[in-house]
Protein backbone atom coordinates (compact mmCIF):
# COMPACT_ATOMS: atom_id res chain seq x y z
CA UNK A 1 0.00 0.00 0.00
CA UNK A 2 1.98 3.11 -1.08
CA UNK A 3 -1.50 5.40 -0.43
CA UNK A 4 -2.81 8.07 -2.66
CA UNK A 5 -0.79 8.93 -5.70
CA UNK A 6 -0.94 12.19 -7.67
CA UNK A 7 0.35 13.44 -10.49
CA UNK A 8 1.66 16.04 -11.62
CA UNK A 9 2.63 17.83 -8.16
CA UNK A 10 2.60 20.96 -9.63
CA UNK A 11 1.58 22.59 -13.21
CA UNK A 12 1.89 25.68 -15.06
CA UNK A 13 -0.80 25.98 -17.90
CA UNK A 14 -1.27 29.23 -19.59
CA UNK A 15 -5.41 30.51 -19.73
CA UNK A 16 -7.18 28.72 -22.12
CA UNK A 17 -5.29 25.52 -21.93
CA UNK A 18 -6.59 22.31 -21.43
CA UNK A 19 -5.12 20.56 -17.91
CA UNK A 20 -5.56 17.18 -16.72
CA UNK A 21 -4.46 15.31 -13.28
CA UNK A 22 -4.48 11.80 -12.54
CA UNK A 23 -5.26 10.18 -8.89
CA UNK A 24 -4.20 6.92 -7.90
CA UNK A 25 -6.22 5.63 -4.82
CA UNK A 26 -5.04 2.87 -2.26
CA UNK A 27 -6.29 -0.13 -4.20
CA UNK A 28 -8.83 -1.59 -1.46
CA UNK A 29 -10.42 1.72 -1.53
CA UNK A 30 -13.72 1.67 -3.44
CA UNK A 31 -14.77 5.40 -2.63
CA UNK A 32 -12.59 8.25 -5.02
CA UNK A 33 -13.00 11.84 -4.09
CA UNK A 34 -11.85 15.46 -5.52
CA UNK A 35 -11.62 17.97 -3.70
CA UNK A 36 -10.22 21.78 -4.93
CA UNK A 37 -8.54 24.41 -1.80
CA UNK A 38 -7.21 27.66 -1.88
CA UNK A 39 -4.69 29.19 0.53
CA UNK A 40 -6.48 29.99 3.82
CA UNK A 41 -10.15 28.05 2.81
CA UNK A 42 -10.88 24.62 3.80
CA UNK A 43 -11.15 21.81 1.17
CA UNK A 44 -14.05 22.29 -1.53
CA UNK A 45 -15.65 19.55 -2.98
CA UNK A 46 -15.78 19.38 -6.48
CA UNK A 47 -17.18 15.44 -6.72
CA UNK A 48 -17.19 11.66 -6.04
CA UNK A 49 -17.10 7.96 -7.19
CA UNK A 50 -18.13 4.65 -5.92
CA UNK A 51 -16.20 2.23 -7.81
CA UNK A 52 -16.59 3.45 -11.30
CA UNK A 53 -19.72 5.51 -10.52
CA UNK A 54 -19.81 9.37 -10.31
CA UNK A 55 -22.26 9.49 -7.33
CA UNK A 56 -22.04 13.19 -6.84
CA UNK A 57 -20.77 16.74 -8.50
CA UNK A 58 -20.61 19.67 -7.19
CA UNK A 59 -22.89 22.38 -8.61
CA UNK A 60 -20.35 24.92 -8.11
CA UNK A 61 -18.48 22.93 -10.58
CA UNK A 62 -18.33 24.64 -14.36
CA UNK A 63 -19.00 22.64 -17.03
CA UNK A 64 -15.34 22.99 -17.65
CA UNK A 65 -14.37 20.78 -15.54
CA UNK A 66 -14.93 17.13 -16.01
CA UNK A 67 -13.71 13.44 -14.50
CA UNK A 68 -13.74 9.89 -14.73
CA UNK A 69 -13.01 6.52 -12.95
CA UNK A 70 -13.02 4.17 -16.32
CA UNK A 71 -12.18 1.23 -14.30
CA UNK A 72 -12.93 2.19 -11.23
CA UNK A 73 -9.36 2.34 -10.25
CA UNK A 74 -7.54 5.54 -10.79
CA UNK A 75 -9.02 9.10 -12.10
CA UNK A 76 -8.83 11.86 -13.87
CA UNK A 77 -10.03 15.00 -13.35
CA UNK A 78 -9.45 17.72 -15.92
CA UNK A 79 -10.65 21.26 -16.54
CA UNK A 80 -10.97 22.79 -19.92
CA UNK A 81 -10.22 26.45 -21.51
CA UNK A 82 -8.38 27.18 -17.97
CA UNK A 83 -8.99 30.17 -16.56
CA UNK A 84 -6.80 32.04 -13.23
CA UNK A 85 -9.56 30.95 -11.01
CA UNK A 86 -8.76 27.97 -11.14
CA UNK A 87 -5.51 28.52 -9.63
CA UNK A 88 -5.73 25.99 -6.70
CA UNK A 89 -4.35 22.90 -5.17
CA UNK A 90 -6.22 19.78 -6.40
CA UNK A 91 -6.66 17.28 -3.92
CA UNK A 92 -7.33 13.85 -4.31
CA UNK A 93 -9.19 11.02 -1.74
CA UNK A 94 -10.22 7.78 -1.26
CA UNK A 95 -11.89 6.33 1.49
CA UNK A 96 -13.60 2.57 2.29
CA UNK A 97 -16.37 1.63 4.23
CA UNK A 98 -18.42 4.63 2.63
CA UNK A 99 -16.20 6.64 4.05
CA UNK A 100 -17.48 6.36 7.35
CA UNK A 101 -13.43 6.32 9.04
CA UNK A 102 -12.43 9.41 6.98
CA UNK A 103 -10.41 9.72 3.82
CA UNK A 104 -6.93 9.26 2.78
CA UNK A 105 -5.38 12.25 0.59
CA UNK A 106 -2.91 12.22 -2.01
CA UNK A 107 -0.09 15.35 -1.86
CA UNK A 108 -2.38 17.13 -4.08
CA UNK A 109 -1.75 18.49 -7.68
CA UNK A 110 -0.88 22.47 -7.52
CA UNK A 111 -2.39 24.19 -10.11
CA UNK A 112 -1.04 27.49 -11.55
CA UNK A 113 -2.95 29.26 -14.52
CA UNK A 114 -0.90 32.48 -15.72
CA UNK B 1 -23.43 31.12 6.93
CA UNK B 2 -21.20 28.23 5.78
CA UNK B 3 -21.80 24.24 7.01
CA UNK B 4 -18.79 24.27 8.83
CA UNK B 5 -17.64 26.81 10.52
CA UNK B 6 -14.71 27.13 12.80
CA UNK B 7 -12.79 30.42 14.35
CA UNK B 8 -9.75 30.91 12.21
CA UNK B 9 -7.33 31.80 14.67
CA UNK B 10 -4.63 31.65 15.07
CA UNK B 11 -4.83 30.18 18.57
CA UNK B 12 -1.15 30.12 20.15
CA UNK B 13 -0.64 27.99 23.74
CA UNK B 14 2.37 27.49 25.11
CA UNK B 15 3.90 23.78 25.24
CA UNK B 16 2.47 21.62 27.75
CA UNK B 17 -0.76 23.61 27.85
CA UNK B 18 -4.48 21.73 26.28
CA UNK B 19 -5.30 23.26 23.10
CA UNK B 20 -9.20 23.79 22.28
CA UNK B 21 -10.18 23.63 18.77
CA UNK B 22 -14.05 23.90 18.17
CA UNK B 23 -16.01 23.55 15.53
CA UNK B 24 -20.31 23.97 14.30
CA UNK B 25 -22.32 22.41 11.73
CA UNK B 26 -25.57 23.37 10.33
CA UNK B 27 -26.65 20.44 9.05
CA UNK B 28 -28.74 18.34 11.77
CA UNK B 29 -28.51 15.48 9.29
CA UNK B 30 -24.76 15.40 9.78
CA UNK B 31 -24.10 11.94 11.46
CA UNK B 32 -19.86 11.31 10.93
CA UNK B 33 -17.38 13.85 12.10
CA UNK B 34 -13.45 14.26 11.14
CA UNK B 35 -10.78 16.40 12.83
CA UNK B 36 -8.04 16.63 10.07
CA UNK B 37 -4.38 18.20 10.52
CA UNK B 38 -2.92 20.09 8.10
CA UNK B 39 0.85 21.16 8.22
CA UNK B 40 2.10 24.27 6.20
CA UNK B 41 2.27 22.97 2.53
CA UNK B 42 1.13 19.56 2.92
CA UNK B 43 -2.19 17.80 2.55
CA UNK B 44 -4.19 17.03 5.42
CA UNK B 45 -3.92 14.02 7.28
CA UNK B 46 -7.28 12.44 9.35
CA UNK B 47 -6.68 12.68 13.70
CA UNK B 48 -9.55 11.13 14.60
CA UNK B 49 -13.19 10.51 13.72
CA UNK B 50 -16.33 10.52 15.89
CA UNK B 51 -19.96 9.32 15.55
CA UNK B 52 -21.54 9.24 19.01
CA UNK B 53 -22.37 12.23 21.37
CA UNK B 54 -19.66 12.18 24.30
CA UNK B 55 -15.73 12.00 24.03
CA UNK B 56 -13.65 9.53 21.99
CA UNK B 57 -9.83 9.92 23.31
CA UNK B 58 -6.82 8.45 21.29
CA UNK B 59 -3.40 9.17 22.86
CA UNK B 60 -2.87 13.16 23.37
CA UNK B 61 -6.50 13.84 21.40
CA UNK B 62 -10.36 13.66 22.47
CA UNK B 63 -12.60 14.55 20.33
CA UNK B 64 -16.33 15.61 22.00
CA UNK B 65 -19.25 15.99 19.92
CA UNK B 66 -22.95 17.39 20.83
CA UNK B 67 -25.20 16.84 18.09
CA UNK B 68 -28.27 19.03 20.04
CA UNK B 69 -26.07 21.89 19.82
CA UNK B 70 -24.32 21.03 16.33
CA UNK B 71 -20.79 21.45 18.29
CA UNK B 72 -17.89 19.37 18.14
CA UNK B 73 -14.35 20.06 19.56
CA UNK B 74 -10.73 18.63 19.71
CA UNK B 75 -8.73 18.48 22.63
CA UNK B 76 -4.96 18.42 22.55
CA UNK B 77 -3.42 17.79 25.78
CA UNK B 78 -0.17 18.15 26.66
CA UNK B 79 0.83 20.19 23.40
CA UNK B 80 4.04 19.89 21.49
CA UNK B 81 5.33 22.43 18.76
CA UNK B 82 4.80 19.70 16.66
CA UNK B 83 1.52 20.11 16.72
CA UNK B 84 1.60 23.23 15.07
CA UNK B 85 -0.71 22.77 12.05
CA UNK B 86 -3.70 23.88 11.16
CA UNK B 87 -6.84 21.69 11.94
CA UNK B 88 -9.65 20.95 9.75
CA UNK B 89 -13.13 19.91 10.97
CA UNK B 90 -15.36 17.79 8.46
CA UNK B 91 -19.11 16.41 8.70
CA UNK B 92 -20.27 14.10 6.57
CA UNK B 93 -24.24 12.75 6.62
CA UNK B 94 -24.53 8.65 6.23
CA UNK B 95 -22.04 7.19 3.15
CA UNK B 96 -22.07 10.79 1.72
CA UNK B 97 -19.19 13.35 0.95
CA UNK B 98 -17.63 15.48 3.62
CA UNK B 99 -18.19 18.86 4.20
CA UNK B 100 -14.76 20.90 5.59
CA UNK B 101 -14.63 24.20 7.40
CA UNK B 102 -11.66 26.25 6.57
CA UNK B 103 -9.37 25.45 9.68
CA UNK B 104 -7.85 26.82 13.07
CA UNK B 105 -4.09 27.37 12.66
CA UNK B 106 -2.76 27.03 15.85
CA UNK B 107 0.69 27.64 17.32
CA UNK B 108 2.52 25.75 19.86
CA UNK B 109 4.73 27.78 21.71
CA UNK B 110 8.43 26.14 22.96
Amino acid sequence: DTGVSQDPRHKITKRGQNVTFRCDPISEHNRLYWYRQTLGQGPEFLTYFQNEAQLEKSRLLSDRFSAERPKGSFSTLEIQRTEQGDSAMYLCASSSQQGARGYTFGSGTRLTVV
Amino acid sequence: QKEVEQNSGPLSVPEGAIASLNCTYSDRGSQSFFWYRQYSGKSPELIMFIYSNGDKEDGRFTAQLNKASQYVSLLIRDSQPSDSATYLCAVSPNAGKSTFGDGTTLTVKP
